[in-house]
């Protein structure tokens, strides 16, 4: 049980390249979301799903695009990097019920010269 | 939207010291209030929550105080040892624990 699986880990791009961040979750949690953390910042919500074929903007959205085909997987896509997406990003899935949790990935460290 | 906002974004303690960390929050339908350690290099780690309809909650040196009426929230730490030396954040939603917003964070050192 491996969890959420987030790749690469680590990752340099130059402006105007694109790419996909991978995501893997194997608890069958039907919530799943990318979060973005900068210095001084926190954590902030880019896009999440609440299920396969859902997708909604979360407080962050410019320049992401996601997609949620199946219930495992949710790949954050950035179509034409720019600097100001020099980031840590984190994946995180919510188990369901009365009694919900946030769990998350360890991240992928991502560099736009 | 909500806002969370969190004191001190450092705080150092000797070994064995408590250690308190604060959030205020601003939407008063916020009623889940997680908190997170976050150790160099990894993912953050739920390490306790806690929702409106309690005011406290204790899990072994660790402890969250939640006072609805003045949108407020706290984390303590008891007997602090090294390995709490971490990032911690806390958070705020109003019910899906899918959404959160996350407080600044607290760098916390112990120090022998």
């Amino acid at each position: 049980n491996a969890g959420v699986t987030q790749t690469p880990k680590f990752q340099v791009l130059k402006t105007g390249q694109s790419m996909t961040l991978q995501c893997a979750q194997d608890m069958n949690h039907e919530y799943m979301s990318w979060y973005r953390q900068d210095p001084g910042m926190g954590l902030r919500l880019i896009h999440y799903s609440v299920g396969a074929g859902i997708t909604d903007q979360g407080e962050v959205p410019n320049g992401y695009n996601v997609s949620r085909s199946t219930t495992e997987d949710f790949p954050l896509r950035l179509l034409s990097a720019a600097p100001s997406q020099t980031s840590v990003y984190f994946c995180a899935t919510t188990s369901a019920g009365a009694n919900e949790k946030l769990f998350f990935g360890s991240g992928t460290q991502l560099s736009v010269l | 939207g909500e806002n969370v906002e969190q004191h001190p974004s450092t705080l150092s303690v000797q070994e064995g010291d408590s250690a308190v960390i604060k959030c205020t929050y601003s939407d008063s339908a916020s009623n889940y209030f997680p908190w997170y350690k976050q150790e160099l290099g990894k993912g953050p780690q739920l390490i306790i929550d806690i929702r409106s309809n309690v005011g406290e909650k204790k899990d072994q040196r660790i402890a969250v105080t939640l006072n609805k009426t003045a949108k407020h929230f706290s984390l303590h730490i008891t007997e602090t040892q090294p390995e709490d030396s971490a990032v911690y954040f806390c958070a705020a939603d109003t019910g899906t624990a899918s959404k959160l917003t996350f407080g600044t964070g607290t760098r916390l050192q112990v120090t022998l």
